[in-house]
C-alpha cells in the first residue's frame, strides 16, 4: 500500500512557528490529493483541523494553516501554545477505481 | 450538531467477524451529501482508514482490507455499520467512525483473542 511520509517528531519553544509536511510515496502531493489535517492528544479522538490542503473548520484556531510546500503538504502552527502539544496526522486521497485514503503515520509535536 | 457513537462487542475471538456499529443523532444520515467513515487505531500506533460510505450506498475500502471488509447503511435506524470478517490480534485497535472525517465518534476498543 501506498506510504504517507511525516516527520516522526519535532520540538518547538512557545510563541514559535513549526512546519509539520506530509510526503506521498508515490511523488509530489498535490491538491488533488486532498491533503487533510488532524490533531489528537491522549486518549481522545482525532480532531479535524484542515480539510482539500488549506480549509479551516469553524473551530480551527488561526494560527493552524495549510498548504503545498514544494512536493509536499504542510501544516504550519504560528505562536505555538502549550495546548498545541499533540500529535498530527496527515490524510491523503488516492482516487482511481478504489478511491482510497491513507493516513501519515504521524509527527509528535512537543512544546518545550 | 451531528455526534456519533460507535457500539459493539469490545472482544471477538480469532477468526470470527467483527461488527460494529455508529449510530448518528442530530442529523438525518441519509441527507447531504455526505459519506460516512471508519478508521482505526491500534494501541500506541498511528490511525489506519478503513473504509467509507456514501449516503447512495456506494463503498470505497481500504485495498488492504477490502477483502475482509462491509460496510452498509441503516437509513431506518440512522446508523451505519462495519463487519470485519477472519479477525486475528492485529484487527485490535479502537475503531471510530466518522461523517466525511470533520466529525468523529469517540472510538470503541476491540480485543481480538481467545
Amino acid at each position: 500500500q501506498t506510504v504517507v511520509t511525516q516527520e516522526p517528531s519535532l520540538t518547538v519553544s512557545p510563541g514559535g512557528t513549526v512546519t509539520l509536511t506530509c510526503a506521498s510515496g508515490t511523488g509530489a502531493v498535490t491538491s488533488g490529493y486532498y491533503p487533510n489535517w488532524f490533531q489528537q492528544k491522549p486518549g481522545q479522538a482525532p480532531r479535524a483541523l484542515i480539510y482539500g490542503t488549506s480549509n479551516k473548520y469553524s473551530w480551527t484556531p488561526a494560527r493552524f494553516s495549510g498548504s503545498l510546500l514544494g512536493d509536499k503538504a504542510a501544516l504550519t502552527l504560528s505562536g505555538v501554545q502549550p495546548e498545541d502539544e499533540a500529535e498530527y496526522y496527515c490524510l491523503l486521497y488516492y482516487g482511481g477505481a478504489q478511491g482510497s485514503w491513507v493516513f501519515g503515520g504521524g509527527t509528535k509535536l512537543t512544546v518545550l | 450538531q451531528v455526534q456519533l457513537q460507535e457500539s459493539g462487542p469490545g472482544l471477538v475471538k480469532p477468526s470470527q467477524t467483527l461488527s460494529l456499529t455508529c449510530t448518528v443523532s442530530g442529523g438525518s444520515i441519509s441527507s447531504g451529501n455526505y459519506y460516512w467513515s471508519w478508521i482505526r487505531q491500534p494501541a500506541g500506533k498511528g490511525l489506519e482508514w478503513i473504509g467509507r460510505i456514501y449516503t447512495s450506498g456506494s463503498t470505497n475500502y481500504n485495498p488492504s482490507l477490502k477483502s475482509r471488509v462491509t460496510i452498509s447503511l441503516d437509513t431506518s435506524k440512522n446508523q451505519f455499520s462495519l463487519n470485519l470478517t477472519s479477525v486475528t490480534a492485529a484487527d485490535t485497535a479502537v475503531y471510530y467512525c466518522a461523517r466525511v472525517f470533520e466529525t468523529w465518534g469517540q472510538g470503541t476498543l476491540v480485543t481480538v483473542s481467545s
